[in-house]
């Protein structure tokens, strides 16, 4: 089945810089790759996906790339503010969705 | 507009009791989905529906676990003689018959004593 890994597992930046987080996933057959912001209490919050036939998606401060060559796919939040401080998953899918295990981001003021 | 709602958002219980949760999708949504999560980690699939129907169930959902969607709407997932290592985040989602965009709930947080 698939195995979706993540890194890094804990990320400290400063306020306006920019974060990346990172994942690969095993299986060839996955398509779609969506990435969910999840706070202290809550549900995950979808915030950005990727189909697997687009390399690069842009929305505002972040954006997805994809290489399907590689099997990775990474996020990029461009000017992070503290309210981007959470933990970020990647899930990918392929006949049902697997998440990775997650990277809590601290933004620093 | 209403998202995907859980109830309870919290559950306090004791090792052996049953436990019921119930999920209201969005509701143009046939697909609803059943996730657990424990500290640290993602969310782990344990089964999902479409419409009414149960397509799929998880390793992980023993015999102890029960979901069910009646009328294609609500679902509910009962946990029966719980364990302290069923302690966890419960999280519904829904989705259209795609499967992909999955929307959460807010979850349930069970502690079993």
């Amino acid at each position: 089945g698939e195995n979706v890994e993540q890194h890094p597992s804990t990320l400290s930046v400063q306020e306006g810089d920019s974060a990346v987080i990172k994942c690969t996933y095993s299986d060839s057959a996955s398509n779609y790759f969506p990435w969910y912001k999840q706070e202290l209490g809550k549900g995950p919050q979808l915030i950005i996906d990727i189909r697997s036939n687009v390399g690069e998606k842009k929305d505002q401060r972040i954006a997805v790339t994809l290489n399907k060559t590689a099997k990775h796919f990474s996020l990029h939040i461009t000017e992070t503010q503290p309210e981007d401080s959470a933990v970020y998953f990647c899930a990918a899918w392929a006949y049902g969705m697997r998440f990775g295990a997650g990277t809590r981001l601290t933004v620093k003021p | 507009d209403t998202g995907v709602s859980q109830d309870p958002r919290h559950k306090i219980t004791k090792r052996g009791q049953n436990v019921t949760f119930r999920c209201d999708p969005i509701s143009e949504h046939n697909r609803l989905y059943w996730y657990r999560q424990t500290l640290g980690q993602g969310p782990e699939f344990l089964t999902y529906f479409q419409n009414e129907a149960q397509l799929e169930k998880s390793r992980l959902l023993s015999d102890r676990f029960s979901a069910e969607r009646p009328k294609g709407s609500f679902s509910t997932l009962e946990i029966q003689r719980t364990e302290q290592g069923d302690s966890a985040m419960y999280l519904c989602a829904s989705s259209l018959d795609d499967g992909e965009t999955q929307y959460f709930g807010p979850g349930t947080r069970l502690l079993v004593l």
